[in-house]
């Protein structure tokens, strides 16, 4: 059973601050990691993807990923209110990238 | 550019109706996914489409079909609806990656509410 963990939050962080998100899976044989952004009552949308060890970054977004640990996570740094939303791990195994998703962490960021 | 749509939006069924969601997506994309979300629950596959003219069971298949009708349409029927089957659907597509596999790059529509009672 391939599991993907997220803290289901809230977190709440003022705005301006880090906001850190993370995940935890189990297949170690997972090859590709994604973070999602989904807004209330809206489809959800990919921000970012990593699939090396290490750190990505794109913008105020930071993905970083940690393989011998089994973690990803998801760093958003000068925090905005509309940065509030549902943040989604997506954890692709080796063989096949079809992503198991976590169950999202809501961040809200209040002014 | 559309992306991918989702018909209809919104729906309220009686226990045991059937209805089909529909979906295309006019991105060119070889693969095409469903997937429910229900509150707390995250998103789960229904099933999936690989290539135009395969399909495949994902978590949670019982009480749906598919039919990959062309590359660019993908839809998914609801035989005997069900209480439990209340839900939003989202229908997504994704391209191969350069390695020749599927991507996990999925490109979402905005989503199906079905309403079974």
């Amino acid at each position: 059973q391939k599991e993907v963990e997220q803290n289901s939050g809230p977190l709440s962080v003022p705005e301006g601050a880090i906001a850190s998100l993370n995940c935890t899976y189990s297949d170690r044989g997972s090859q590709s990691f994604f973070w999602y952004r989904q807004y209330s009552g809206k489809s959800p949308e990919l921000i970012m993807f990593i699939y090396s060890n290490g750190d990505k970054e794109d913008g105020r977004f930071t993905a970083q990923l940690n393989k011998a640990s089994q973690y990803v996570s998801l760093l958003i740094r000068d925090s905005q209110p509309s940065d509030s939303a549902t943040y989604l791990c997506a954890v692709g195994p080796g063989g096949s990238y079809i992503p198991t998703f976590g169950r999202g962490t809501s961040l809200i960021v209040h002014p | 550019n559309a992306g991918v749509t989702q018909t209809p939006k919104f729906q309220v069924l009686k226990t045991g109706q059937s209805m089909t969601l529909q979906c295309a997506q006019d991105m060119n994309h070889n693969s095409m996914y469903w997937y429910r979300q229900d509150p707390g629950m995250g998103l789960r596959l229904i099933y999936y489409s690989a290539s135009e003219g395969t399909t495949d069971k994902g978590e949670v298949p019982n009480g749906y079909n598919v039919s990959r009708l062309n590359k660019r349409e993908f839809s998914l029927r609801l035989e005997s609806a069900a209480p439990s089957q209340t839900s939003v659907y989202f229908c997504a597509s994704s391209d191969y990656s350069r390695s020749g596999r599927i991507s996990g790059e999925l490109f979402f529509g905005e989503g199906s509410r079905l309403t079974v009672l």
